[in-house]
């Protein structure tokens, strides 16, 4: 499979714990999203990273949270004292600077499975 | 900020019958509108887009139209089979730099055989 992979897919913890996921874009994309979805919501932006820097934070990424793209591939987001709040879909999405070279539609996020986390 | 209003939230259509789903986008400066399909428990795939310069756009038995002026943009299935149940969400955007997704609430289609 050479789409967007996430780990873990499924993550339960105890509020005040810190999570790290991770994300493993298609390999010759630049551009990296992270995404939060809600039960019986769309996704919502949380950041975004063209190669190793991160361009743009929502403010609903609030300082628990970090993430980071070490090498310009893949990625992690931390969660840093969970909340029952945090609970959700963490979605990572990748995507290709319009106009480089490469497979795929350039500038087309294309989604990874996601990864779950539940907060008791 | 932009913000997308998509309806019905759900659709129940027999098959072979045609599906619409209808989003409304709040910034006129959004230039691209894609629509992606979720099935139960998996990704978001997607399915068609389109650009702001384009009204219309088909692959197959999905097409999208786009009313720049009344800001807002439709999904059509046609045809419409058991496999193509699933929740869509359409969403928009403005080029800053890049393409922030702003998605809508979601429609979940039921396709009854």
């Amino acid at each position: 499979d050479t789409g967007v992979s996430q780990d873990p897919r499924h993550k339960i913890t105890k509020r005040g714990q810190n999570v790290t996921f991770r994300c493993d874009p298609i390999s010759e994309h630049n551009r990296l999203y992270w995404y939060r979805q809600t039960l019986g919501q769309g996704p919502e932006f949380l950041t975004y990273f063209q190669n190793e820097a991160q361009l743009e934070k929502s403010r609903l990424l609030s300082d628990r949270f970090s993430a980071e793209r070490p090498k310009g591939s893949f990625s992690t987001l931390e969660i840093q004292r969970t909340e029952q709040g945090d609970s959700a879909m963490y979605l990572c999405a990748s995507s290709q600077i319009p106009g480089t070279s490469g497979s795929g539609r350039t500038d087309t996020q294309y989604f990874g499975p996601g990864t779950r986390l539940t907060v008791l | 900020g932009e913000n997308v209003e998509q309806h019905p939230s759900t659709l129940s259509v027999q098959e072979g019958d045609s599906a619409v789903i209808k989003c409304t986008y709040s910034d006129s400066a959004s230039n691209y509108f894609p629509w992606y399909k979720q099935e139960l428990g998996k990704r978001p795939q997607l399915i068609i887009d389109i650009r702001s310069n384009v009204g219309e756009k088909k692959d197959q038995r999905i097409a999208v139209t786009l009313n720049k002026t009344a800001k807002h943009f439709s999904l059509h299935i046609t045809e419409t089979q058991p496999e193509d149940s699933a929740v869509y969400f359409c969403a928009a955007s403005i080029n800053t730099g890049f393409q922030k997704l702003v998605f809508g609430t979601g429609t979940r289609l039921l396709v009854s055989p």
